[in-house]
């Protein structure tokens, strides 16, 4: 069974602060993918990032950077000087090889940067 | 490039009525589908998926059900709607193999009065 735990539901801080998002899973899959999304206040959920288990190194991509650490099972989202656009809720998620392709959520992280 | 469309963007029905969403992906074959529900302030509850025309998995018991009709398109419905079924309402669709993640529609908000 697959699980993805987001222990922080809500997030409030001041923009230019760096805030980051906490992600742990559970997976018996040696290849998995995991992913994060933003859905911003219009509700359509938008695609941040895929990675697969093989692939540990972190990524930044402008403000955003990713931690994947296969040894503590965690996909940590960190948004650096962040700004009140950068306001969603945010879902990581996991999709194991022997899934099928399907994703598990996890219940997902209100961040809320105030000016 | 694909796309997937989502109609309507919001609904007020009453209690009791009908209730038809529709979703159509474009630019791909036998995609997966999937609709999701969200109610205000929580995460998102996997309803329905669809791996093939005609083929639905019911995630969750309850008065809505599912069907594809055609390749790309996934149609949920209920024939009596419950003040418990307002929410958000997302499909999405994904690769049928490749573990590329999901891509959504913008979403109905439903409210049953």
């Amino acid at each position: 069974a697959q699980k993805v735990t987001q222990a922080q539901t809500e997030i409030s801080v001041v923009e230019k602060e760096d805030v980051t998002l906490d992600c742990v899973y559970e997976t018996r899959d040696t290849t998995y993918y995991l992913f994060w999304y933003k859905q911003p206040p219009s509700g359509e959920l938008v695609f941040l990032i895929r990675r697969n288990s093989f692939d540990e190194q972190n990524e930044i991509s402008g403000r955003y950077s990713w931690n994947f650490q296969k040894s503590t099972s965690s996909f940590n989202f960190t948004i650096t000087a962040s700004q009140v656009v950068d306001s969603a809720v945010y879902f990581c998620a996991l999709s194991g090889i022997n899934a099928g392709n399907m994703l598990t959520f996890g219940g997902g992280t209100r961040l809320m940067v105030k000016p | 490039s694909q796309t997937i469309h989502q109609w309507p963007a919001t609904l007020v029905q009453p209690v009791g009525s009908p209730l038809s969403l529709e979703c159509t992906v474009e630019g791909t074959s036998n995609p997966n589908l999937y609709w999701y529900r969200q109610a205000a302030g929580r995460g998102l509850q996997l309803l329905f998926y669809s791996v093939g025309i005609g083929q639905i998995s019911s995630e969750v018991p309850q008065n809505l059900s599912a069907s594809r009709p055609q390749d790309r398109q996934f149609i949920l419905s209920s024939k009596k709607l419950l003040l418990s079924d307002s929410g958000f309402y997302l499909c999405a669709w994904s690769l049928p193999t490749t573990p590329t993640g999901y891509t959504f529609g913008s979403g109905t908000r439903l409210t049953v009065v």
